[in-house]
């Protein structure tokens, strides 16, 4: 069974700031990588799938990369609106990261 | 515009039962495939089953037995039939549609609590 790893569990920046999110998978899922964005008392959204393409109606400033193993989630320079909760999911058996929060500084 | 409805939540003893619905608009439930997944409060997502569009099910080993995904085709409707339920199934279990493998997009919720 495939398990991911997301690092940090908390990352605390401030806005305008650049901020990386890391993904590991215990072994291979290729490019198949996708992360979510979570905030307080509403559903998940699809940010990035594929490791590296954005969703419809993703800003620009949201971007996905990596392969095999590690992955990374960047977000360029932080909007107050991007606070929240991250998590990243594997297509092998649907499971999820535990998340990474994302909190004002 | 594609939405999804979640109900059918609420407060429930363990052992009990209880059947979640999610109504879709803007797409046809019986051509995707469909998943559930949950969070328990203050928890990471879990991700719970999964219909694929020809009818094939999965399950989380930690439902398997206990909960059965299926479709309603001519109400445009998945739903979750939990049996047995137990405290720790207490949790906002969301509707998504999946696409390709990933959840895109999801519903706004039910929440479920497996209580005495």
């Amino acid at each position: 069974e495939i398990v991911l790893t997301q690092s940090p569990a908390t990352l605390s920046l401030s806005p305008g700031e650049r901020a990386t999110l890391s993904c590991r998978a215990s072994q291979s899922v290729s490019s198949y990588l996708a992360w979510y964005q979570q905030k307080p008392g509403q559903a998940p959204r699809l940010l990035i799938y594929d490791a590296s393409n954005r969703a419809t109606g993703i800003p620009a400033r949201f971007s996905g990369s990596g392969s095999g193993t590690d992955f990374t989630l960047t977000i360029s320079s932080l909007e107050p609106e991007d606070f929240a909760v991250y998590y990243c999911q594997q297509r092998s058996n649907w499971h999820f990261g535990q998340g990474t929060r994302l909190e004002i500084k | 515009e594609v939405q999804l409805v979640e109900s059918g939540g609420g407060l429930i003893q363990p052992g009990g039962s209880l059947r979640l619905s999610c109504a879709a608009s803007g797409f046809t439930v019986s051509s995707n495939y469909m998943s559930w997944v949950r969070q328990a409060p203050g928890k990471g997502l879990e991700w719970v089953s999964v219909i694929y569009s020809g009818g094939t099910t999965y399950y989380a080993d930690s439902v398997k037995g206990r909960f059965t995904i299926s479709g309603d085709n001519s109400k445009n409707t998945l739903y979750l039939q939990m049996n047995s339920l137990r405290a720790e199934d207490t949790a906002v279990y969301y509707c998504a549609r999946v696409q390709i493998r990933w959840f895109d997009p999801w519903g706004q919720g039910t929440l479920v609590t497996v209580s005495s």
